[in-house]
This record gives C-alpha cells, sequence and structure tokens, in this order.
C-alpha cells in the first residue's frame, strides 16, 4: 500500500524567504502525486499535480514541485513567501480512489 | 462557480444521537468522497462512491454510513456518534480523467456532547 511521509511537522520562515516542504513516498507504480494547502477550518485547496510529463510542476500561487524518482520525493517550493501563505500543507499520493495523505506541515511566516 | 458544498458546517449532536452531514457538488463529478480529520492529523479516507458503486474502507467503523442518492447529493450517517467521532468531515469529488485530482468541500465540524 502506498504511504506518505512529511518528515517537518511545523516550519517556520520569514516572509520573502525561500521555502521548502518535504515529501517522501512509497509506492510500487507510477505515483499520482498532489500537493494540497489548508487554512485554519477550512477545507482543502489543490495547490498542484504530477503523474507524467515534466517533473518540475508549477501549481497556484507560485508554488513549484519537483518529482524525483530516484529519491521517492516530491518536494514543495517557493522562492517567496508571503504572509498568507501560512497554513497547512499535505502532501496525498494515489492511486486514483485510494489517495493517501501525510501528516501535514504547519506554516508560520515571520513577519 | 462549480463546487462542492457541505451543509451544516457545524453541527453538534449528544453522545448516541444520529446525525446526518451533507455534501452536494455542481461539478458532475463521477466519484464522491468522505474523509474524517481529527484535530491536527491527515485527511482519512472513511468510503468513496464510484457512481452508485459505494466502496467502504476496510478500517472504517461500522458505525459510519453513506448514502449516494444521485450525482450531486452524498450523505455521512454516524449511526451512534461516540465522543471519539468529534472530527472535521470533509467531502470530495473527482473526475476520472486526467490524474483524478480531488476537489473538498468546506467541511462540517462535528461536535459530540
Amino acid at each position: 500500500a502506498q504511504s506518505v511521509t512529511q518528515p517537518d511537522i511545523h516550519i517556520t520562515v520569514s516572509e520573502g524567504a525561500s521555502l521548502e516542504l518535504r515529501c517522501n513516498y512509497s509506492y510500487g507504480a507510477t505515483p499520482y502525486l498532489f500537493w494540497y494547502v489548508q487554512s485554519p477550518g477550512q477545507g482543502l485547496q489543490l495547490l498542484l499535480k504530477y503523474f507524467s510529463g515534466d517533473t518540475l510542476v508549477q501549481g497556484i500561487k507560485g508554488f513549484e514541485a519537483e518529482f524525483k524518482r530516484s529519491q521517492s520525493s516530491f518536494n514543495l517550493r517557493k522562492p517567496s513567501v508571503h504572509w498568507s501563505d501560512a497554513a497547512e500543507y499535505f502532501c496525498a499520493v494515489g492511486p486514483p480512489r485510494d489517495m493517501r495523505f501525510g501528516a501535514g506541515t504547519r506554516l508560520t511566516v515571520k513577519p | 462557480d462549480a463546487m462542492v458544498i457541505q451543509n451544516p458546517r457545524y453541527q453538534v449532536t449528544q453522545f448516541g444521537k444520529p446525525v446526518t452531514l451533507s455534501c452536494s457538488q455542481t461539478l458532475n463529478h463521477n466519484v464522491m468522497y468522505w474523509y474524517q480529520q481529527k484535530s491536527s492529523q491527515a485527511p482519512k479516507l472513511l468510503f468513496h462512491y464510484y457512481d452508485k458503486d459505494f466502496n467502504n474502507e476496510a478500517d472504517t467503523p461500522d458505525n459510519f454510513q453513506s448514502r449516494r442518492p444521485n450525482t450531486s447529493f452524498c450523505f455521512l450517517d454516524i449511526r451512534s456518534p461516540g465522543l471519539g467521532d468529534a472530527a472535521m468531515y470533509l467531502c470530495a469529488t473527482s473526475g476520472t480523467s486526467g490524474t483524478w485530482e480531488q476537489y473538498f468541500g468546506p467541511g462540517t465540524r462535528l461536535t459530540v456532547t
């Protein structure tokens, strides 16, 4: 069965600094990979997704992620963080209809 | 805008009193999912419908049931809520092309007293 590990429970960055959130997965076939963001008390919003093609994926809100098969990773990056990016971020791995989420990384943004 | 709607946003029920949570969608997606998310945890898939085909996760308690009367609506029934069922319940939908990405509703926060 597939599984996802997000090693960082909580990350604090300064506004304007770069960000990288780590995600490692375990899956026997080509994975469907997703990053979602959740603001307090809200549902999840899809940031970006990957199944095939270019391994560097662009998403909404200036986020990108890179799929590295050799490292079983799908890390999320943003070059310059804004205060509004403070939220919980979840990595998820497919297959379709059976998606598994990581435990999440809480991002705090310092002024 | 096409969307996933959950009602109510907040639900309080008493221990052992049946409760129903509602989800509707305007995306015309084939697949609808229910997740349970406890505080500071990842969403956990309870079950999903592919059209009328119901798929239950092996570890979903029998206390949780679901109905999908038509494409647009899906309900989560908790027959006898316990204190441990207090959580956020998220409904999601997906199409069946491409990456099947899921679109989530805002959730219903259930409190059990």
